[in-house]
């Protein structure tokens, strides 16, 4: 059974500051990472989608990172803005379907 | 264009009663898939469809649980004797291409409640 943790399960962050946070995942038979981010009520949207060892993805102020050797990757954003109050899920891509973790769930104070 | 959509997007359902969840997802995408979001855990997998037919349905929980694709687009997410502990969001997402490495786009999910 795969298992992918996220950390830490919720965060507080101040308007304007940069915070980051990890997903981790059993580093044998790696095939891809994908980051999405979940606001209440809408759909999950696709962030990002990994697939090489030392992968680096931006879009705007939020970019991710990726070790699949280490088994982890990082996603940050930059300047937080109140629109990025939302959970971020990570997700193992398997052969065909993906495997998530827990999310973190982030709160940007005004 | 058009996204996945699911409806009803919130259902209320006594316990015991049956239920059916609508996924409409973009279209030509031939890979639909179900999750299942607990609260306070990441979505899981229940049932992936490519094209018409069921490729893995390892996710789902028990024989309550039932899914169908007739004609390739919509699915549908039967549960039958609803129980308390099937409350939960229900996720729909279609793909372009079946695969772990292709991205998959969601619906804004189903959120059950059994009573």
């Amino acid at each position: 059974i795969l298992n992918v943790e996220q950390s830490p399960q919720s965060l507080h962050v101040q308007e304007g500051d940069s915070t980051n946070f990890t997903c981790s995942f059993p580093s044998s038979n790696f095939y891809a990472l994908h980051w999405y981010r979940w606001e209440t009520a809408k759909s999950p949207e696709a962030l990002f989608v990994m697939t090489l060892n030392g992968d680096e993805k931006k879009k705007g102020r939020i970019s991710a990172t990726l070790n699949t050797k280490e088994g982890y990757s990082y996603l940050y954003i930059k300047g937080s803005q109140p629109e990025d109050s939302a959970t971020y899920l990570c997700a193992l891509g398997g052969a065909q379907k993906l495997v998530f973790g827990q999310g973190t769930r982030l709160t940007i104070n005004p | 264009g058009a996204g996945v959509s699911q409806t009803p997007s919130n259902k209320v359902t006594e316990k015991g009663k049956y239920v059916e969840l609508r996924c409409d997802p973009i279209s030509g995408h031939t890979a639909l898939y179900w999750y299942r979001q607990s609260l306070g855990q990441g979505p899981e997998f229940l049932i992936y469809f490519q094209g018409t037919g069921a490729a893995d349905d390892s996710g789902l929980p028990n024989d309550r649980f039932f899914a169908v694709r007739p004609e390739g687009s919509v699915s549908t997410l039967k549960i039958q004797r609803t129980e308390r502990g099937d409350s939960a969001v229900y996720l729909c997402a279609s793909s372009q291409r079946s695969g772990g490495g292709y991205e998959q786009y969601f619906g804004p999910g189903t959120r059950l409640t059994v009573t």
